[in-house]
């Protein structure tokens, strides 16, 4: 079973819908959680960062995390053209594994106009 | 503030040659990251290295690679003797330490896509 888990997609969605990005994990002991926006060719480009369980919300973006259920989610509002990327959760407990990140495979997301 | 940065962009090395990828952090950011994104697959962690010291290099295979962060200049991730299976794109993050601002939020550079031939 890999650490953390991420549907790829792809997924496709008209502009102004609401987008829904998941990811599960197996290690309780992650406490830190990311996400980040790849776009083709490019290096990760962080979006939103959490703390243990709780929503954060920064514009259009929300972030939410289950530890409960070890389930985290991205939600995207009146989605547009431009956020056509691939993203990526990632996740660390900060505490045995320092500094490393355990990453999912990515959600490609295409907004179509 | 210039990002992270790493150079080359693209790198092709024949079977057999050495590959070397550098990365410079963002200014004062003193923790390098190396990760290594094969296609279809997320980021693989590959080595976390601060200043002179290898912090944690779990994730590098055993044989062929290495990796340093030297007092002055950019880390270097190099490998040797490289097989097809190297080609990927190799990414390097920077942060600060822990406890300085916004702790160790890693922030990638633009990646090194090395094609083996």
């Amino acid at each position: 079973q890999k650490e953390v888990e991420q549907d790829p997609g792809p997924l496709s969605v008209p502009e102004g819908a609401i987008v829904s990005l998941n990811c599960t994990y197996s290690n309780s002991a992650f406490q830190y959680f990311m996400w980040y926006r790849q776009y083709s060719r490019k290096g990760p480009e962080l979006l939103m960062y959490t703390y243990s369980s709780g929503n954060k919300e920064d514009g259009r973006f929300t972030a939410q995390v289950d530890k409960s259920s070890k389930y985290i989610s991205l939600f995207i509002r009146d989605s547009q053209p431009s956020d056509s990327a691939t993203y990526l959760c990632a996740m660390n407990d900060r505490g045995s594994t320092l500094g490393r990140l355990y990453f999912g495979r990515g959600t490609q997301l295409t907004v179509w106009p | 503030n210039a990002g992270v940065m790493q150079n080359p962009r693209h790198l092709v090395r024949r079977r057999g040659q050495e590959a070397r990828l550098r990365c410079s952090p963002m200014k004062g950011h003193s923790h390098v990251y190396w990760y290594r994104q094969l296609p279809e697959e997320g980021l693989k962690f590959m080595v976390y290295l601060q200043k002179e010291n290898i912090i944690d290099e779990s994730g590098m295979p055993k044989e062929r690679f290495s990796a340093e962060f030297p007092k002055e200049g950019p880390s270097i991730l190099r490998i040797q003797q490289v097989v097809r299976g190297d080609s990927a794109a190799y990414f390097c993050a920077s942060s600060q330490p822990l406890l300085a601002g916004d702790g160790d939020t890693q922030y990638f550079g633009p990646g090194t896509r090395l094609t083996v031939l």
